[in-house]
């Protein structure tokens, strides 16, 4: 199974600063990987695909980075409603696989 | 507008069957652009991937729980349906159905969620 490690599992960011968080995979997915933001009560809704494609309606400060086994998503100036939990998840193969999440926290 | 609706009994008794279900509406499941997924989420912890099925009735499922889930698709009722069997509170979770994309013959992300539904497992 292709594990997804998260990091770090808590960042504190103030309004309005750039938050910046990781994702590995233990093996080359190439692009197969997906953000999603899930907020308190809510299902995770899909950020980024393919990487680096920001999903329908997401905003432009949103964005992803990254291949093989390294990935980044960076929110550029941070508002407060993208103060949530961040995961990944690869679809390179089965079984599909989510990281463990980063909590993105007012500071 | 699509919409997925998980529908399940809220709470189900140790050693038992846990059987949930998700309605499509607003677009066809019969179709070969989408699979159709489970997640479940335990209270206050990250995501797992369960089960994905086509609607062809091709079916995928996480190894660490094959031996007791079944994934199955309605095209007729534009549902998907998901059993678990011999539950204990581990399987306490939210659990959400969602609808994910087919490019190229190959699944992909999960582009869309239901709301999720509570299942406690509980005596």
């Amino acid at each position: 199974d292709t594990v997804m490690t998260q990091s770090p599992a808590t960042l504190s960011v103030s309004p309005g600063e750039r938050a910046t968080f990781s994702c590995r995979a233990s093996q080359n997915i190439r692009s197969k990987i997906a953000w999603y933001q899930q907020k308190p009560g809510q299902a995770p809704r899909l950020l980024i695909y393919g990487a680096s494609s920001r999903a329908t309606g997401v905003p432009a400060r949103f964005s992803g980075s990254g291949s093989g086994t390294e990935f980044t998503l960076t929110i550029s100036s941070l508002q407060s409603e993208d103060f949530a939990v961040y995961y990944c998840q690869h679809y390179y193969d089965w079984p599909l696989t989510f990281g463990g999440g980063t909590k993105v926290e007012i500071k | 507008q699509l919409q997925l609706q998980e529908s399940g009994p809220g709470l189900v008794k140790p050693s038992e069957t846990l059987s949930l279900t998700c309605t499509v509406s607003g677009d066809s499941i019969n179709s070969p652009f989408y699979y159709w997924g489970w997640i479940r989420q335990p209270p206050g912890r990250g995501l797992e991937w369960i089960a994905t099925v086509f609607y062809t009735g091709n079916t995928y499922y996480n190894p660490s729980l094959e031996s007791r889930v079944t994934i199955s698709i309605d095209t007729s009722k534009n549902q998907f349906s998901l059993r678990v069997t011999s539950v204990t509170a581990a399987d306490t979770a939210i659990y959400y159905c969602a609808r994910q994309m087919n490019h190229g013959g190959s699944v992909d992300y999960f582009d869309f969620w239901g709301q999720g539904a509570l299942i406690t497992v509980s005596s």
